[in-house]
């Protein structure tokens, strides 16, 4: 079975632009999360969705958004990009939201010059 | 949210045992104890969890004290494959609240020496 893809797995912006990472779950996972991981530190939380509603979301400016479709895909979208932007980008899928082990993609490294 | 505590590094033989240990003495009664790693250049990936017991599966095993105030993962024969950090995360079961969310602190860097 395929694990969790994510794409694309490298990007390179510039200050300013804007940004879609796309994530599609194992099939049958119905909640999709997404990290940042900058260099060095280990992941940390942005936005949690289970059945195409926001079930959490961590300390992120607006900037960020994310929404998930009804095939349970997700996409991560964050204006305005600002150099501190540049990490890699998780994407996580579980078959529920609160107690089942989550599965990861291999991420999206963004870079912002 | 429960913090947990774990060395920076850790160094190991190959095919030796290997014992990573992780402190969480505000666990609360409900919250599970998760254990991910991530390899170079890879998500993280699902190692084990348990409660209360003791618990074993293909890839580790994990040990949690009777208080359940520090926990130990256990690989039993180190590979070159398992150099990678590694996470203790503890984790609410959360029934019907709205997040599910994995906390990851700095973890343990393990190195497997041939």
């Amino acid at each position: 079975d395929a694990g969790v893809t994510q794409s694309p797995t490298h990007l390179i912006k510039t200050r300013g632009q804007h940004v879609t990472l796309r994530c599609s779950p194992i099939s049958g996972h119905k909640s999709v999360s997404w990290y940042q991981q900058v260099l060095g530190q280990g992941p940390q939380f942005i936005f949690q969705y289970y059945e195409k509603e926001e079930r959490g979301r961590g300390n992120f400016p607006d900037r960020f958004s994310a929404r998930q479709f009804p095939n349970y895909s997700s996409e991560l979208n964050v204006n305005a990009l600002l150099l501190g932007d540049s990490a890699l980008y998780l994407c996580a899928s579980s078959f529920n939201y609160y107690n089942q082990p989550q599965h990861f993609g291999d991420g999206t490294r963004l870079s912002i010059l | 949210d429960a913090k947990t505590t774990q060395p920076n590094s850790m160094e190991s033989n190959e095919e030796e045992p290997v014992h990573l240990p992780c402190n969480h003495s505000t666990i609360s009664g409900t919250d599970y104890i998760h254990w991910y790693r991530q390899l170079p250049s890879q998500g993280p990936e699902y190692v084990i969890h348990g409660l209360t017991s003791n618990v074993n599966n293909r890839m580790a095993s994990l040990a949690i004290a009777e208080d359940r105030k520090s926990s130990t993962l256990i690989l039993h024969r180190a590979t070159l494959r398992d150099a990678a950090v590694y996470y203790c995360i503890l984790r609410a079961p959360n029934y019907g609240g709205s997040q599910g969310n994995l906390i990851f602190g700095k973890g343990t860097k393990l190195s497997v020496k041939p």
